[in-house]
């Protein structure tokens, strides 16, 4: 079965410092899609960042990267330069292998940035 | 529209009642999807549209729960017999097609069964 867990259910940083959302996964598939989501209180789900399986390259974007060990099935998620309006839940997902585009997601990562 | 909408925002309903939650797609978007995302949870897999018909209705818990598309854009959740633990948000997604790797959400619309 394919799954994707998320061992932190909260974490915390200060204002400008640097912080590491860890997401595993499994999946039999070869070539596929990772994302995070920023879910902020207002509840929309927005793509922060995206990578691709067969790329070895690690994804950026902007103060946002990733760290993609595909080998390890490992896709951990690094804030930059933290910002109060970061403050929210994180999520981890990919398409699950029946090629319709749904997501299976983790269980999510609460993130409070400090002043 | 310039994203997805859902409507309403918040439903409250007796235990036993029927509700129609509403999605609007981006416009051109053929796939929708609707997920279930309970308190601190992540999103779970309900039903997915392409075009009118649904295509994987594999993540309906039981049959209280339907959806329709008839027009291929505008989507409506339906359950019946609510019980309490219907009580979630629900989220849509749409995206040009199910091979596009960006999915949009709507702001989910949060239902409470009391």
């Amino acid at each position: 079965a394919q799954t994707v867990t998320q061992s932190q259910p909260e974490m915390s940083v200060q204002e400008a410092e640097t912080v590491t959302l860890s997401c595993t996964y499994d999946t039999s598939e070869n070539n596929y899609y990772l994302f995070w989501y920023k879910q902020p209180p207002s509840r929309q789900m927005i793509l922060v960042i995206r990578q691709e399986a067969y790329k070895q390259q690690n994804a950026t974007e902007n103060r946002f990267s990733v760290n993609f060990q595909k080998a390890a099935k490992s896709f951990s998620l690094k804030i930059s330069d933290s910002q109060l309006g970061d403050t929210a839940m994180y999520f981890c997902a990919f398409p699950d292998s029946s090629n319709t585009g749904k997501l299976i997601f983790g269980q999510g990562t609460t993130l409070q940035v400090k002043p | 529209g310039a994203g997805v909408s859902q409507t309403p925002s918040n439903k409250v309903t007796e235990k036993g009642k029927y509700v129609e939650l509403r999605c609007d797609p981006i416009s051109g978007h053929t796939a929708l999807y609707w997920y279930r995302q309970s308190l601190g949870q992540g999103p779970e897999f309900l039903i997915y549209f392409q075009g009118t018909g649904a295509a994987d209705d594999s993540g309906l818990p039981n049959d209280r729960f339907f959806a329709v598309r008839p027009e291929g854009s505008v989507s409506t959740l339906k359950i019946q017999r609510t019980e309490r633990g219907d009580s979630a948000v629900y989220l849509c997604a749409s995206s040009k097609d199910r091979w596009d790797t960006e999915a949009f959400f709507g702001q989910g619309t949060r239902l409470t069964v009391v």
